[in-house]
């Protein structure tokens, strides 16, 4: 069956440009998940949907971060005016229930590069 | 201090070695640990859940040491395809924000 899916996979953008990052998660899956992954360092978690509510946001580093999965199913994490430090992989992951503990499938990741 | 703490290797071993790694957590209250393994520019996966009493699957055994704040995953004869970073991670209280992932553990398998 098909499993997380997100795009671009790769991303270039110059410093200032405005970015939009899509997960397409596992069909049914109630809980959608973004997390940052620096080079050499383990996910960060970024935000946290439990259908299309966004129940926490407090990993976001900065009010440029917005993210929305406004029909339950698809999110989009959107970056403004994107500064280097931005650069890092970014990966969606979903799980079936709304427990933290529930099993997290990842996506393959979008790599943003910011020249 | 970092939520979870790991030796990020890399730890480079012969084909059937028995290697170990261990990974510290700050919050005495973490509730739920897990392994995943992260291939070279790949999604992490789930490899396993960390029970108290300990588990294993197959040539991987899972423990956790709640006095000592660690868990600590054991790879018996190694694999050229166990080839990869294991991420440690706890989760402590409820909410998604208290899910913590390590820097992760470089293991290379080496013919």
């Amino acid at each position: 069956g098909a499993g997380v899916s997100q795009s671009p996979r790769y991303k270039v953008a110059k410093r200032g440009q405005d970015v939009a990052l899509r997960c397409d998660p596992i069909s049914g899956h109630v809980s959608l998940f973004w997390y940052q992954q620096a080079l050499g360092q383990g996910p960060e978690f970024l935000t946290y949907f439990q259908n299309e509510a966004q129940l926490d946001k407090s990993g976001l580093p900065s009010d440029r971060f917005f993210a929305e999965r406004p029909e339950g199913s698809v999110s989009t994490l959107k970056i403004q005016r994107t500064q280097q430090e931005d650069s890092a992989v970014y990966l969606c992951a979903s799980s079936l229930d709304w427990l933290y503990t529930d099993t997290q499938y990842f996506g393959p990741g979008t790599r943003l590069t910011v020249l | 201090r970092k939520e979870v703490e790991q030796d990020p290797g890399p730890f480079n071993v012969p084909e059937g070695a028995t290697v170990a790694f261990n990974c510290t957590y700050s919050n005495s209250a973490s509730q739920s640990f897990f392994w995943y393994r992260q291939d070279c520019r790949k999604e992490p996966k789930l490899l396993m859940s960390v029970y108290s009493s300990g588990n294993e699957d197959g040539r991987f055994t899972a423990q956790l040491n709640r006095a000592s704040q660690y868990i600590s995953l054991l790879i018996r004869d190694s694999k050229l395809s166990d080839s990869a970073t294991y991420l440690c991670v706890a989760i402590y209280q409820t909410g998604a924000n208290n899910l913590f992932f390590g820097t992760g553990t470089r293991l290379t398998v080496i013919p």
